[in-house]
């Protein structure tokens, strides 16, 4: 079953740091992009960050530039989102994504598979 | 940064119903578009692809159509599986930006 789980979710203090992680599974992780998009309370969809298969290549929103890295360890099927000194408006729900094209000739898609999501809440 | 825009942002329909759903992007996205379903408390599906590709699996009831900046998706009969809320998604260049989003609920 091909499926993505993310994971590391909770209340984190304005200014600390939290760790996400999504794991793939069913399928060949290192010939994906993984993308990771939030969606605030009550709000729509918000595009964070991209990772090439390799890991070579990121991208990411002006909103988490400076805070949020994105990167991966294909030995463990796991894509991360380091969230350095969050906000309170960084409280979302944190979903991860695969690109629907597999493999180095990929250019931006869109996502066919989405994980459950992960809920971050930024409070003191 | 592309700006998506959706109409209407709320649709209030009857199983059966044929439903249209607007996206319109701030540039020439060519067929660089897709289309999501996500219901309460679940995360988005793709519906569709390269603006007219229905995804893998999911109902011909849907279609979608449009290029360049004008797009649509349609529901040609809605079924109580469809009461959901809607988005349109621009992929042609970063950052990904999505409409925001149309809630479809029972008249």
């Amino acid at each position: 079953q091909v499926q993505l789980v993310e994971s590391g979710g909770g209340v984190v203090q304005p200014g600390r740091s939290l760790r996400l992680s999504c794991a793939g599974s069913g399928f060949t992780f290192s010939d994906y992009a993984i993308y990771w998009v939030r969606q605030a309370p009550g709000k729509g969809l918000e595009w964070l960050a991209v990772i090439s298969y390799d890991g070579a290549n990121k991208n990411d929103a002006d909103s988490v530039r400076g805070r949020f890295t994105i990167s991966r360890e294909n030995s463990k099927n796991t894509v991360y989102l380091q969230m350095n000194s969050p906000r309170t408006d960084d409280t979302a729900v944190y979903y991860c994504a695969r690109d629907r094209c597999s493999g180095g000739h990929c250019q931006l898609n869109s996502f066919d598979i989405w994980g459950q999501g992960t809920v971050v809440t930024v409070s003191s | 940064d592309i700006q998506m825009t959706q109409s209407p942002s709320t649709l209030s329909a009857s199983v059966g119903d044929r439903v249209t759903i607007a996206c319109r992007a701030s540039q020439d996205i060519s067929s660089w578009l897709a289309w999501y379903q996500q219901k309460p408390g679940k995360a988005p599906k793709l519906l569709m692809y390269k603006a007219s590709t229905l995804e893998s699996g999911v109902p011909s009831r849907f279609s979608g159509s449009g290029s360049g900046t004008e797009f649509t998706l349609t529901i040609s009969s809605l079924q109580p599986d469809d009461f959901a809320t809607y988005y349109c998604q621009q992929y042609n260049s970063y950052p990904v930006t999505f409409g925001p989003g149309t809630k479809v609920d029972i008249k």
